[in-house]
């Protein structure tokens, strides 16, 4: 059975950094291709980055660029979410998800708040 | 970006009645593999998303054969034919043929 077991999420000021991680067990972690997604409180669904299941391709969301990075660690089928400079609107909870097209496992999410 | 629309954003259903939610993309879901990249999730109140149908009609496995998905090029259909209690919760569809990968608003779907 596949799984996925995000944790990190916590209470912090804006301008904060935080690292998520998701644990992932049940199929084969490093040939699949990985993803975060998020979603704000009362709001739909948002696609964060991804990552290619070697972690030689990223992707991340504008929103995020240059504050955000994805990372793997494919011996400790890890996938990691370095997040810095934290804003208000980076309040939500946070999904690992298997699949980059068309994301087939999600986990129960993590959640991150950000606030003064 | 790809902007994916969805229609109507609620839905008030009885038991028991069909159900159809659309969705549709501003530009072609094909990919050059020849795949259409559309799926639809449901998201249970308090629950994390689970994916129903990928790539426009493939159903998941455990989802339920009233659940179906249809639709091409940039027109996309999921269809409940007879609506259960259980399904009550917010339906998306996705695109993942380019980035950012791009959600519709949401379908919140109610019994009546």
């Amino acid at each position: 059975e596949v799984q996925l077991l995000e944790s990190g999420g916590d209470l912090l000021q804006p301008g904060g950094s935080l690292r998520l991680s998701c644990a992932a067990s049940g199929f084969s972690f490093s040939t699949n291709d990985m993803s975060w997604f998020r979603q704000a409180p009362g709001k739909g669904l948002e696609w964060v980055s991804s990552i290619s299941a070697s972690g030689d391709k990223t992707f991340h969301a504008d929103s995020v660029k240059g504050r955000f990075s994805i990372s793997r660690d494919n011996s400790k089928n890890t996938l990691l979410l370095q997040m810095n400079s934290l804003r208000a609107e980076d309040t939500a909870l946070y999904y690992c998800t298997r699949g980059t097209s068309h994301p087939g496992d999600w986990g129960q999410g993590t959640l991150v708040n950000v606030s003064s | 970006d790809v902007v994916m629309t969805q229609s109507p954003l609620s839905l008030s259903v009885t038991l028991g009645q069909p159900a159809s939610i659309s969705c549709r993309s501003s530009q072609s879901l094909v990919y050059s593999d020849g795949n259409t990249y559309l799926s639809w999730f449901q998201q249970r109140p308090g629950r994390s998303p689970r994916r129903l149908i990928y790539k426009v009609s493939n159903r998941d496995s455990r989802v339920p054969d009233r659940f179906s998905g249809s639709g091409s090029g940039t027109d996309f259909t999921l269809k409940i034919s007879r609506v259960e209690a259980e399904d009550v919760g917010v339906y998306y569809c996705m695109q993942g043929i380019q980035w950012p990968r791009t959600f519709g608003q949401g379908t919140k779907l109610e019994i009546k």
